[in-house]
């Protein structure tokens, strides 16, 4: 479990604010993944970086491979935005490694 | 619209029954994932297959759990007998191996209680 670290855990922000999810690791991977998890309990796959950054919409995720560390960034936050956010390491073969996750609430 | 399914989606049982998860995955997707999350251990690897082997079943307790994929349609994940500390959600995730770097994508899950 300490091989992934997320921070912080919990997250309580305003509507419209800019937020970073943090994403610390101490082992090689191949590709790490940035999952979303809504109240009901599905799981989303948001991103899948390997190298550098890449947009979908208002979210934003970076990887910084020679730091071991990635950030999650969402852009003018709304409420629908809440949910906890996983992030998950691909080490051998496809097997991956989850983060506690970031539990995240945007109040209107 | 191409998804994962599960069933049942939930699931109650008493301690000692046998449990059958069902997923199907994504039409075309040759890698099929077992995790399971609990409120202490968050998500786990149980076990993954690629085109129907298993490939990956260190994070599953062998003496109670198996997990087989009897076609490429359907995978199962079985506890028997099952306890009380396999109370959990389970979710199947599939993958295709097009690419160096396969998204997963995720079922509903299947939450069991076990009384």
């Amino acid at each position: 479990k300490n091989e992934v670290e997320q921070s912080p855990q919990n997250l309580t922000a305003q509507e419209g604010e800019f937020i970073t999810i943090n994403c610390s690791y101490s082992v090689g991977i191949s590709a790490l993944h940035w999952l979303q998890q809504h109240p009901g309990g599905g799981i989303v796959s948001l991103f899948m970086l390997s190298s550098g950054k890449k947009k979908h919409g208002r979210l934003i995720a970076t990887i910084n491979i020679q730091e071991k560390h990635s950030s999650l960034h969402i852009t003018a936050s709304h409420p629908r935005d809440s949910a906890v956010y996983i992030c998950a390491l691909r080490t051998s073969g496809s097997r991956l490694t989850f983060g506690e996750g970031t539990q995240l609430t945007v109040n209107p | 619209d191409a998804r994962v399914t599960q069933t049942p989606r939930h699931k109650v049982t008493e301690m000692g029954q046998e449990v059958t998860m069902r997923c199907q995955p994504i039409l075309g997707h040759n890698t099929v994932f077992w995790y399971r999350q609990t409120m202490m251990q968050g998500l786990e690897l149980l076990a993954y297959f690629r085109n129907r082997a298993p490939l990956d079943d260190s994070g599953m307790p062998k003496d109670r759990f198996s997990a087989e994929m009897p076609d490429a349609t359907l995978a199962t994940l079985k506890i028997q007998p099952s306890e009380p500390r396999d109370s959990a959600v389970y979710f199947c995730a599939s993958a295709s191996l097009a690419g160096a770097y396969n998204e997963q994508f995720f079922g509903p899950g299947t939450r069991l209680t076990v009384l």
